[in-house]
């Protein structure tokens, strides 16, 4: 059974770059049948999709973080990775990783504070 | 910018049956957008119900069904429980790699 874990910094300064890193267990990230997603949460509110990657390393973003968003995959370390450069509050969310393709398996979350 | 579309909030009395819907701001819902329907209860993180339009994740009880009614996708709980009380939302494939989730309802079991 496929696990998803996120790991990364709590806390973020302003204008700083915010990374996460996924590590998968239970299944290959090499896998062509999937693809690897992050999806964030603001407290209080709705589900942000943010992008995805394929194992051939091509990726999806959402069009509102154009040029601010990267994802990254690592399939030594069956890992794939977030970054956000030019935080800001409005950043501040739970980030989620998932895979997709056939329904989101979703990992259990890590809180993104962005703050000085 | 095409925005999904869904209820704010919905209460349902046990053992009712109640159904979301998730629709575009600018169109119509199909097969096509390949509608997935995620349950998500407070501190915890969401849970995939149906993806597909109508395929119910692993585990899922089939009290919860998924479909397209007429212009939009919808999900269907029969039979309600006072565990469902939850917020659910849809996420909508939009076509060039790019997903989009509504806003999400909170449902109510009252």
């Amino acid at each position: 059974q496929v696990q998803l874990q996120e790991s990364g910094p709590g806390l973020v300064k302003p204008s700083q770059t915010l990374s996460l890193t996924c590590t998968v267990s239970g299944d290959s990230i090499s896998s062509s049948i999937y693809y690897w997603s992050w999806i964030r949460q603001p407290a209080g509110r709705g589900l942000e999709w943010i992008g995805r990657i394929y194992s051939s390393g091509s990726a999806n973003y959402n069009t509102s973080l154009w040029g601010r968003v990267s994802i990254s995959i690592d399939t030594s370390k069956n890992q794939f990775s977030l970054t956000l450069t030019s935080v800001t509050a409005a950043d501040t969310a739970v980030y989620y990783c998932a895979r997709g393709a056939s329904g989101w398996v979703w990992g259990q979350g890590v809180l993104v504070d962005v703050s000085s | 910018q095409t925005v999904v579309t869904q209820e704010s909030s919905f209460s349902v009395s046990p053992g009712g049956t109640v159904t979301l819907t998730c629709g575009l701001s600018s169109g119509s819902v199909s097969t096509s957008y390949y509608p997935n329907w995620c349950q998500q209860t407070p501190g915890q993180p969401p849970r995939t119900l149906i993806y597909n339009t109508n395929v119910r994740s692993s585990g899922v009880p089939d009290r919860f069904s998924g479909s397209i009614l007429g212009n939009k996708a919808a999900l269907t709980i029969t039979g309600a429980q006072a565990d469902d009380e939850s917020d659910y939302y849809c996420g909508l494939y939009m076509g060039n790699g790019i997903w989009v989730f509504g806003g999400g309802t909170k449902l109510t079991v009252l």
